[in-house]
């Protein structure tokens, strides 16, 4: 059974902070990582992509992966109350050297931001 | 930008009905989904759809069935609605293989379904 593991938190942050959240997965195969943002009663929205090992930088957000500990992150920066959301981790379901176009959802980190 | 919409935002149906929850992207995604998310069951997979009237089952897909006679639609059928399928309905699509990022799915605002 594949499976992205995530830590449900909450995971409370001051504002102005740095939020990290972290993401494991089983499949080695997995090429593809994805971190969703949900705000409560919404549907989950594509904020980052990361495909290489190492850093992505977009705005305050930064993805890291590391593939050889099968582990991604999420960081944060200058953290806002309208950050606080779900945070959901997805990781391409591969199946041998294909990629089946379907992903592999963690259960989210609930992030909160304080005024 | 990627447009996925969802035919109704909030649904409320009885025992027995028959449902039809509908998605239409607009972006010519060759690969839609529907999933369903509960609390403390995260996001599920209920089916998938490569192509018109291609389908493939999800991870949950007893008591739904799918329908995409067109490219930008893909329809979920609740053949006979029953209390422990109230959930939120969400629906996602992706771009064409062969692109960087086929896989980033995007999604619809999602139906609230309540079956009473």
């Amino acid at each position: 059974q594949k499976e992205v593991e995530q830590n449900s938190g909450p995971l409370s942050v001051p504002e102005g902070a740095i939020a990290s959240l972290n993401c494991t997965y089983s499949d080695r195969g997995s090429q593809s990582f994805f971190w969703y943002r949900q705000y409560s009663g919404k549907s989950p929205e594509l904020i980052m992509s990361i495909y290489s090992n190492g850093d992505k930088e977009d705005g305050r957000f930064t993805a890291q992966l590391n593939k050889a500990s099968q582990y991604v992150s999420l960081l944060i920066r200058d953290s806002q109350p309208s950050d606080s959301a779900t945070y959901l981790c997805a990781v391409n379901d591969a199946q041998g050297s294909g990629n089946t176009g379907k992903l592999i959802f963690g259960q989210g980190t609930t992030l909160q931001v304080k005024p | 930008d990627v447009k996925v919409t969802q035919s109704s935002r909030y649904l409320v149906k009885r025992t027995g009905e028959k449902v039809f929850l509908e998605c239409v992207q607009d972006m010519d995604h060759e690969n839609m989904f529907w999933y369903r998310q509960d609390p403390g069951l995260g996001l599920r997979l209920i089916y998938f759809s490569y192509d018109v009237k291609m389908k493939e089952k999800g991870d949950i897909p007893e008591g739904y069935s799918v329908s995409r006679e067109k490219k930008e639609r893909f329809s979920l059928i609740l053949e006979s609605a029953s209390t422990n399928q109230t959930s939120m309905y969400l629906c996602a699509s992706t771009h064409s293989w062969g692109r960087e990022g086929f896989d980033e799915q995007f999604f619809g605002p999602g139906t609230r379904l309540t079956v009473l």
